[in-house]
């Protein structure tokens, strides 16, 4: 089964600094990657995605991240935060096209400071 | 605008009751899932269903039952059964492109 670990629980920066949230995901072949962004009390919203090609791809909002196959990683950056990234990052993985069954990481809080 | 909508934003409900959460769609997806969201565990995978009249457990189905005959439509019952009921629900369809829509949740609080 598809794991993912985001080691990071909480993350504080300075508003204009750069940005790099951990993902790493466990599956034997090929995964299928996925950000997204949470506000407090709200649902979910996808920033980017890969399922193949570009190794680096580029999301909403001026978030990035690059697959590592080599790593097992998949990390978002953004060079410049703003206030308004404060959220809950959650990094997730799928194990094919037709499979359902999405498995979330644990989340990374990110704090921004002035 | 298409989206998924759940009902109620916030639910209160005493032990031993059971209590259904809505969740509803207008984006003409087939599959729709439900998970749990408690601190620190991110999101969990209780029920999902691909095609009306159809669904599968996830990893955490015990205490919940869903039912799925409106493809708009994917309600889910918190039964007096679920030993931990008190959390963020969250409901969500998946597109074509094979990424998930969410809907703003619904907090459970059972005493």
């Amino acid at each position: 089964a598809q794991s993912v670990t985001q080691p990071d629980i909480h993350i504080t920066v300075s508003e204009g600094a750069s940005l790099e949230l951990r993902c790493n995901y466990s599956y034997g072949a090929t995964p299928y990657l996925f950000w997204y962004v949470q506000s407090p009390g709200q649902g979910l919203q996808l920033l980017l995605k890969y399922f193949s090609g570009d190794t680096l791809v580029q999301g909403i909002k001026g978030f990035e991240a690059e697959f590592k196959r080599s790593q097992s990683s998949f990390n978002l950056r953004k060079p410049s935060v703003h206030w308004s990234d404060a959220a809950e990052y959650f990094c997730a993985v799928g194990t094919n096209f037709g499979n359902e069954k999405l498995t979330f990481g644990t989340g990374t809080r990110l704090t921004i400071i002035p | 605008d298409g989206g998924i909508t759940q009902s109620p934003k916030y639910l209160f409900r005493k032990e031993g009751q059971n209590v259904t959460l809505s969740c509803e769609q207008n984006l003409n997806h087939d599959a729709m899932y439900w998970y749990r969201q408690d601190p620190g565990q991110g999101l969990r995978l209780i029920y999902y269903s691909q095609i009306v009249n159809d669904f599968q457990k996830g990893d955490i189905a015990e205490g919940y039952s869903v039912s799925r005959e409106k493809k708009e439509s994917f309600p889910l019952t918190v039964t007096s059964a679920q030993k931990n009921p008190t959390a963020f629900y969250l409901c969500a369809s998946r597109s074509q492109g094979g990424n998930l829509h969410f809907g703003n949740g619904t907090r459970l609080t059972v005493t």
